[in-house]
């Protein structure tokens, strides 16, 4: 298994709503990444987990907040969110924290906040 | 922290010309430089990398080239065909950075038939 899945691919919620994305990767993969991008634009770091542990919050909102439940999986549990956090997330994951390696890219979550 | 420009914005090469897009980076410890392409409502890919120990790598169509001492890296796309149209982001990444990727701005690519 080469990739990185995510679920689900479209969400739409409400200001009030709260809803997780999941990200799975089997690929023994030790780093793992969420990033935020808007159209035509970069993608954004927001967080790092190396070895299942939180090693970067880019000064993330607390109302994303992420979870590593164990190595194979990445959380991102939002709340209270606001229009302007409307974009694509993109969970990544990675071989080794401590060395460069290149990213394998999930599909996203298109988040549509109303 | 690093810093990674990326020229042009836009991109629009007739099939078969070839493409070149530049980035420049400012972090002289940085060794890693990703290219990834993003088709329209897809996931960036990775579709050639380069270390700081080599001047230049080739696959196939694709080949990127790094001037350490100039701090600029360079994507070269030949016989271009309309299923290269996308977005392509470069990136640069180094002990100084934690190892994580700092992207270019992208360059949206058009092949025209």
């Amino acid at each position: 298994d080469t990739e990185v899945t995510q679920t689900p691919k479209h969400l739409v919620m409400g200001m009030t709503n709260k809803k997780s994305l999941k990200c799975e990767q089997h690929m023994g993969h030790r780093a793992m990444y969420w990033y935020k991008q808007k159209a035509k634009k970069p993608p954004e770091l927001m967080f790092v987990y190396s070895y299942e542990k939180l090693s970067i919050n880019e000064s993330v909102p607390s109302r994303f907040s992420p979870e590593c439940p164990n190595s194979s999986l990445l959380n991102l549990h939002l709340h209270a969110l606001q229009p302007e956090d409307s974009a694509l997330y993109l969970c990544a994951s990675s071989q080794d924290p401590g060395k460069n390696y290149g990213y394998t890219f999930g599909s996203g979550t298109r988040l549509t906040v109303v | 922290g690093e810093n990674v420009e990326q020229h042009p914005s836009t991109l629009s090469v007739q099939e078969g010309d070839s493409a070149v897009i530049k980035c420049t980076y400012s972090d002289s410890a940085s060794n890693y430089f990703p290219w990834y392409k993003q088709e329209l409502g897809k996931r960036p890919q990775l579709i050639i990398d380069i270390r700081s120990n080599v001047g230049e790598k080739k696959d196939q169509r694709i080949a990127v080239t790094l001037n350490k001492t100039a701090k600029h890296f360079s994507l070269h796309i030949t016989e271009t065909q309309p299923e290269d149209s996308a977005v392509y982001f470069c990136a640069a990444s180094g002990p100084n950075t934690g190892n994580q990727f700092y992207f270019g701005t992208g360059t949206s690519l058009t092949v025209i038939p």
